[in-house]
C-alpha cells in the first residue's frame, strides 16, 4: 500500500532532550516536506527536500534539522526541544513538487515538550 | 507577505443545505489545492485546480478557481453529516511549498 509513515504517533518529552521523528514513503517520491499544525494557525512548513541531499528551509525552520540521505526517508530532528515546539507534525511527499502534484500526508505525530 | 485567507473559519450548517467556503490568496500562483482533515486524522487531498476557470466536482463538493480575482470556492451541495471536517485551501508559492490557509471547520447537523 502506497503510504507515508511517521513514527512515533505520540511523543512526550522534556525540554532539551534530543529527539527524532521519522518519516518514510514507499512511493519513490522526490519531494518530501515537514509541516507543523497549531490551533488557529493552520499548517506551516518547516523544511522541505527536493531530492536526496537537497533540503531547504520553509517558513518556520528555527529549532529543527532535517536530512535526506535516502530518497524514502526524511527524519525531523529536534536537537534541544522547547515547549513552543509542542505541536502536531505532519510529513508529506509528492512525486515532484512544482509540477502540480498533490501532497500525500503521513498520519501525524503529536509532540508535547514539557 | 504571502497569505491564504479562508472564510468562514467556522461553519455550522444543517443537513440538506448549501453553502460556500471562500479562499483568497495573495500570490500570483495559478494553482490551488483543497484538502480535508477529519478530527485527529491526517490531511487528504480533495482537489487540485490548475488554471483559471477550473472547476472540479466530487460528490457534493465542487471547487472552482478564479486566478484573476485570486479566489477559489468550495461549494457544498445538500450537506450530509459525513462532510463534517476541517477544509484547507493552499496555494503554491514558487512551486516548492504549499501555503495553507487556517482551515474552515465545518459541522453538519441534523
Amino acid at each position: 500500500e502506497a503510504q507515508v509513515t511517521q513514527n512515533p504517533r505520540y511523543l512526550i518529552t522534556v525540554t532539551g532532550k534530543k529527539l527524532t521523528v521519522t518519516c518514510s514513503q514507499n512511493m519513490n517520491h522526490e519531494y518530501m516536506s515537514w509541516y507543523r499544525q497549531d490551533p488557529g494557525l493552520g499548517l506551516r512548513q518547516i523544511y522541505y527536500s527536493m531530492n536526496v541531499e537537497v533540503t531547504d528551509k520553509g517558513d518556520v525552520p528555527e529549532g529543527y534539522k532535517v536530512s535526506r540521505k535516502e530518497k524514502r526517508n526524511f527524519p525531523l530532528i529536534l536537537e534541544s526541544p522547547s515547549p513552543n515546539q509542542t505541536s502536531l507534525y505532519f510529513c508529506a511527499s509528492s512525486p515532484r513538487q512544482g509540477t502540480n502534484e498533490k501532497l500525500f500526508f503521513g498520519s501525524g505525530t503529536q509532540l508535547s515538550v514539557l | 507577505e504571502l497569505k491564504v485567507e479562508q472564510n468562514p473559519l467556522f461553519l455550522s450548517m444543517q443537513e440538506g443545505k448549501n453553502y460556500t467556503i471562500y479562499c483568497n490568496y495573495s500570490t500570483t500562483s495559478d494553482r490551488l489545492y483543497w484538502y480535508r482533515q477529519d478530527p485527529g486524522k491526517s490531511l487528504e487531498s480533495l482537489f487540485v485546480l490548475l488554471s483559471n476557470g477550473a472547476v472540479k466536482q466530487e460528490g457534493r463538493l465542487m471547487a472552482s478557481l478564479d486566478t484573476k480575482a485570486r479566489l477559489s470556492t468550495l461549494h457544498i451541495t445538500a450537506a450530509v453529516h459525513d462532510l463534517s471536517a476541517t477544509y484547507f485551501c493552499a496555494d503554491s508559492n514558487s512551486g516548492y511549498a504549499l501555503n495553507f490557509g487556517k482551515g474552515t471547520s465545518l459541522l453538519v447537523t441534523p
